[in-house]
This record gives C-alpha cells, structure tokens and sequence, in this order.
C-alpha cells in the first residue's frame, strides 16, 4: 500500500459525459502529480500541484482541468469525454520532487 | 515524441535465466528511475540514479547510469516468477517537475 488513495477504482461512462477523480495524497506529501496511461501513449504526465497551486503541466488537454483543496486531495475533471480518453489515470503524491513519488493504484476509465 | 525508448519491449524467459532492459534518450537526465507494475497496481519505485556512471544493486537486480546519463540499464540474475511485470524507466530533466516515462519492457519469468 503506498498510501496514495484513488476513487473510484473502475468507471465507465458515455461520450461527451464528464467524470470527476479523486486523490488522496500521503499524509505530510505536499505535491500531487497526475498521469495517463494507455496502451498507444505509454505513460504520460498531465499536471502538477503543490500545496494548492499549479506547479508544471505536461501534456494536459484543453477538455482535462485538476484541482488540489486545502486539506490536499486532488481531484481531476475530464470534460466532453471521448473513446480516447479511455485509459488508466494514476495520481502520485510526493513531499518533494517527482522522483520520489508514490503512485496510486489509479482509475480505470473506460468511455463507451 | 517519446523521449526514452526500452528494449526490448516484451521478454518472456525460463526462471533461472538472467536478462537485460535497456533505456536509452538523447537528452540528458538529472536523475533516471526505474518502476516495476504489476496488473491493476500503480508503478512502484524500485531505484532511483543520479550520478553518471552510478551502479546501484537491489539483491538481484543492478542498475546502471550511462557515464553521460543519457542512458540506462536494469539487469536481473537468475529471474524468478516474481519479477514478472511492466519495467517502466523514468527520468528528470534538470530541476523540471515531471518525469519522463519510457515505453516499457513487458517482462513474463515461467517456471
């Protein structure tokens, strides 16, 4: 268990819908970073929060936009949903850099 | 563009036997690390090199950092079922907050 916590696990959903996921970060981590991972793009980095504020962006669409609250949780909107966004999102928290981060068992989305 | 390409891509293998996965960019890396996941799971860490030229062992595996760190290797003795899973080398460029994953070595170990 590595302490990063990620609803749902599993979510399926229809084209042009939009679907909110949810990170809890290790307690005392201050970054949450958010990835994708399918089978065509390997795993991509898409945005990153440090105690509240947007730190670095990666290859983030337009349709995605995160969040980081207060008490640390993230959450990641994906809007106007299409078959391609189907894939595995991992949220990883870290107190410092990237390359120490944990990741999350992630979210299945699946856009049928 | 993908950044850093692993080889191979798949490996399945007999236990006992003992293998090598490359990583390799053209871009130079301030620190490279390398994951393991498994099905359903999240990569977890397995090493992280920073110095060029670095070696750093986990009981059978070792890991190597090309002398200019633009490369990398991950060799395992004497695989076991065990280290069956996705090999995943990741790697940060200068003070950047992301990381650079590579495209992956599937690797399956049969008794």
């Amino acid at each position: 268990d590595s302490g990063v916590t990620q609803t749902p696990k599993h979510l399926i959903t229809a084209t042009g819908q939009r679907v909110t996921l949810r990170c809890s970060p290790r307690s005392g981590d201050l970054s949450v970073y958010w990835y994708q991972q399918s089978l065509d793009q390997g795993l991509q980095f898409l945005i990153q929060y440090y105690n509240g504020e947007e730190r670095a962006k990666g290859n983030i669409l337009e349709r995605f936009s995160a969040q980081q609250f207060p008490d640390l949780h993230s959450e990641l909107n994906l809007s106007s949903l299409e078959l391609g966004d189907s894939a595995l999102y991992f949220c990883a928290s870290s107190v410092g850099g990237p390359s120490v981060a944990f990741f999350g068992q992630g979210t299945r989305l699946t856009v049928v | 563009t993908q950044l850093l390409e692993q080889s191979p891509q798949f490996l399945s293998i007999q236990e006992g036997e003992n293998l090598t996965v490359y990583c390799n960019s053209s871009s130079v890396f301030s620190s490279l690390q390398w994951y393991r996941q498994e099905p359903g799971e999240g990569p977890v860490l397995l090493v992280t090199v920073v110095t060029g030229g670095e070696v750093k062992k986990l009981k059978r595996l070792t890991f190597q950092f090309g002398d200019a760190r633009k490369d990398s290797s991950l060799h395992i003795t004497a695989a076991q079922p065990g280290d069956t899973g996705l090999y995943l080398c990741a790697g940060q460029r200068g003070g950047g907050n992301k990381l650079t994953f590579g495209t992956g070595t599937q690797l399956k170990v049969e008794l």
